[in-house]
């Protein structure tokens, strides 16, 4: 029974390139979440998704960030021209529903903008 | 606006000690409480949650959690430390209008030899 896969594990860009971040949730978890987290400090809720909808992108930079989750295949975070600023790790976490389930996360993809 | 804090950025405790990790929190409604461990270049895992129902929660590996509503408070217990625990933990609230979770900053524990 895998967990959240999330790839690439690492992922190395140049300013102004784009980063695809890709999340496959826990078997039949339809809710998935992308967090960032910055070094030395705690996750930042990004957006909220389900199958084909975003529910919340409240925490989403307003300008190069989008967010997908499409009927079939994983959830893809996608950055834009990216920036230094933009280097951090992001986790994608799915739960059951979106009430009081527990939200189970990934191992996270590390980004480095060069 | 919902919050979490951990006030403590680092615990050292030596193992077979207890070790306790503080959070406090500050959301609309009723709080829905997690508590999460983050070892190095992984992801989270979750440790245990409060609902509802009994204050005191058990969770994975000997863990447990008090929540306190008076003192809007969720720490972390355990009674006896391993080194193995060492990790950065992380506390997360939510209320029950459907918010998203809130993260603390992190309570790095060191359990020393």
């Amino acid at each position: 029974n895998a967990g959240v896969m999330q790839n690439p594990r690492h992922l190395v860009r140049r300013r102004g390139q784009e980063a695809r971040l890709r999340c496959s949730p826990m078997k039949g978890h339809s809710h998935v979440y992308w967090y960032r987290q910055l070094p030395e400090e705690g996750l930042k809720f990004m957006v909220y998704l389900q199958k084909e909808n975003i529910i919340d992108e409240s925490g989403m930079p307003k300008e190069r960030f989008s967010a997908e989750f499409p009927k079939e295949g994983p959830s893809i975070l996608r950055i834009q021209q990216v920036v230094r600023g933009d280097s951090a790790a992001y986790f994608c976490a799915s739960s059951l529903s979106r009430s009081t389930d527990t939200q189970y996360f990934g191992p996270g993809t590390r980004l480095t903008v060069l | 606006a919902q919050s979490v804090a951990q006030p403590e950025d680092q615990v050292n405790v030596a193992e077979g000690n207890p070790l306790t990790v503080k959070c406090t929190y500050s959301v609309s409604g009723n709080p829905y409480l997690f508590w999460y461990v983050q070892y190095p270049n992984r992801g989270l895992q979750f440790l245990l949650k409060y609902i509802t129902g009994d204050n005191l929660v058990k969770g994975s590996y000997g863990f447990e959690a008090e929540f306190n509503k008076s003192q809007t408070s969720f720490h972390l217990k355990k009674p006896s430390a391993l080194v193995s625990d060492s990790a950065l933990y992380f506390c997360a609230a939510r209320g029950n209008y459907g918010q998203n979770f809130v993260f603390g900053p992190g309570t790095r524990l060191s359990v020393l030899p």
